[in-house]
């Protein structure tokens, strides 16, 4: 069990930019949930996926954020047209199962972006 | 709808001394619940999870939390605090039908003093 491998750990970007992050689950787990967390508060659900297909978005997911899960395996969050709003740290999430709701998930250690 | 409160933004213990963070919940279906902990600059790590198998339930590095129906809560205690227990802790709750998906408190920074 290697966990959860997010990168970058930090990104510094300018305004209008585009950025990737990428998250590699723990190998045996279908299920991947991407979370944003700004400074003082809980981490907020944004997507998850279960193998390749992506289940269900936030509402705070706008049209600039798309994530995907090609193949089941590691997935990717791309945010276009960056705003200062988007500075964050955004976590991934693994757990395994079909009935998912009471396995345990599993943190990287996320990527903080901040925006210039 | 589920929602998560957390009292107290900020607790402050001696070593030694009891730790007891709290949590209330609200869910229209029976929850799962958990209690993850969060050190600076990393990610979660899951403490203890509430899966209905027992109301009181144990977790890693002496921590424990009692599930209360009747009071919807979902406290975290711990009998004597240690250094190393200074972090941010969040209650957690994911309702049965909902695919997994976590809503979060805001989080308990807990401070130790010697």
């Amino acid at each position: 069990d290697t966990g959860v491998s997010q990168d970058p750990r930090h990104k510094i970007t300018k305004r209008g930019q585009n950025v990737t992050f990428r998250c590699d689950p723990i190998s045996e787990h279908n299920r991947l949930y991407w979370y944003r967390q700004t400074l003082g508060q809980g981490p907020e659900f944004l997507t998850y996926f279960q193998n390749e297909a992506q289940l269900e978005k936030s509402r705070l997911l706008s049209d600039r954020f798309s994530a995907e899960r090609p193949k089941g395996s590691f997935s990717t969050l791309e945010i276009q047209r960056t705003e200062q709003g988007d500075s964050a740290m955004y976590l991934c999430a693994s757990s395994r199962g079909l009935q998912a709701s009471n396995q345990p998930q599993h943190f990287g250690d996320g990527t903080r972006l901040s925006i210039l | 709808a589920q929602s998560v409160t957390q009292l107290g933004s900020h607790v402050s213990v001696s070593e030694g001394a009891l730790v007891l963070l709290r949590c209330n919940y609200s869910s229209s279906v029976p929850p799962y619940l958990f209690w993850y902990v969060q050190y600076p600059n990393q990610g979660l790590q899951l403490l203890l999870k509430y899966t209905s198998a027992a109301t009181l339930v144990k977790g890693i590095n002496g921590f424990e939390a009692e599930f209360k129906k009747s009071e919807t809560s979902f406290h975290l205690t711990k009998p004597s605090a240690h250094m190393s227990d200074a972090a941010e802790y969040f209650c957690a709750v994911s309702e049965s039908d909902s695919w997994g998906k976590l809503q979060f408190g805001a989080g308990t920074q807990v401070v130790v003093t010697p």
